[in-house]
C-alpha cells in the first residue's frame, strides 16, 4: 500500500526564517494536497499540486511537485507565528482512497 | 455555509459504554470521510460515504466500529463497547468530488477519552 512520508517531523524556526517540508511518496503520485492543522483543530486546505512541476503559492507558502521523484516540497518564506501548526501532505491511494502523511510539527519562535 | 460540524467536540467514557460521534457534512457534497488521529499512527481513513452508501470500510478497525448515513445531512460513527485504545480524535469531512481540487472540508473533530 502507498504510503507518505514526511520530513522533517517537527521543525522550530525563528520567526522570519525560511523552511521546507517535504512529503515523499512510496508510489507514483497522481495529485498532491497540502493541508494544514491548528492544534486541536481540523485540517485547512492549502492547495492542490496536480502536475510534475507544477507549483502554486498562497501568501507565502508555496508547493512545488516533482512527479519524477515522487516528492512534494512545501516552503514558507519569512515565517511568522501565524504559520505554526501541524502540516500535513495528503494523496490519492488507489480508486477513491485518499491518505496523509505523517505530519510536520511547525514551530515559530517570536 | 457553517462547514462540517460534528458533535460532540469532546467525549469521555468509561472502558465498555457505547460511544456515538455524529457529523453533518456540507450541503451538496456527495461524499463523506470518517478518519481517525492518533500520535502513533497520524490520520487513518476508516470508511467513506458517496451519496449516503458506504463505499469502503476497510479502515474499520474492529467490528465494536459502526457507521451510518442515513441521509445527505447526517452521519454517525458509533463504537461499542469502547476500549482505552480508541482514544483518538475522530474527524469527519466532506467533498464534492473524492478527487476534488478543492480539497475535503474537515470538521473540528471530536476528541474522545476512554477511561
Amino acid at each position: 500500500s502507498q504510503e507518505l512520508e514526511q520530513s522533517p517531523q517537527s521543525l522550530i524556526v525563528q520567526e522570519g526564517k525560511n523552511l521546507t517540508i517535504n512529503c515523499t511518496s512510496s508510489k507514483t503520485l497522481y495529485g498532491l494536497y497540502w493541508y494544514k492543522q491548528k492544534y486541536g483543530e481540523g485540517l485547512i486546505f492549502l492547495m492542490m499540486l496536480q502536475k510534475g512541476g507544477e507549483e502554486k503559492s498562497h501568501e507565502k507558502i508555496t508547493a512545488k511537485l516533482d512527479e519524477k521523484k515522487q516528492q512534494s516540497s512545501l516552503h514558507i518564506t519569512a515565517s511568522q507565528p501565524s504559520h505554526a501548526g501541524i502540516y500535513l501532505c495528503g494523496a490519492a491511494s488507489g480508486t477513491y482512497k485518499y491518505i496523509f502523511g505523517t505530519g510536520t510539527r511547525l514551530k515559530v519562535l517570536a | 455555509d457553517a462547514g462540517v460540524i460534528q458533535s460532540p467536540r469532546h467525549e469521555v467514557t468509561e472502558m465498555g459504554q457505547e460511544v456515538t460521534l455524529r457529523c453533518k457534512p456540507i450541503s451538496g457534497h456527495d461524499y463523506l470521510f470518517w478518519y481517525r488521529q492518533t500520535m502513533m499512527r497520524g490520520l487513518e481513513l476508516l470508511i467513506y460515504f458517496n451519496n449516503n452508501v458506504p463505499i469502503d470500510d476497510s479502515g474499520m478497525p474492529e467490528d465494536r466500529f459502526s457507521a451510518k448515513m442515513p441521509n445527505a445531512s447526517f452521519s454517525t460513527l458509533k463504537i461499542q463497547p469502547s476500549e482505552p485504545r480508541d482514544s483518538a480524535v475522530y474527524f469527519c469531512a466532506s467533498s464534492l468530488l473524492w478527487d476534488s481540487h478543492g480539497g475535503y472540508t474537515f470538521g473540528s473533530g471530536t476528541r474522545l477519552t476512554v477511561v
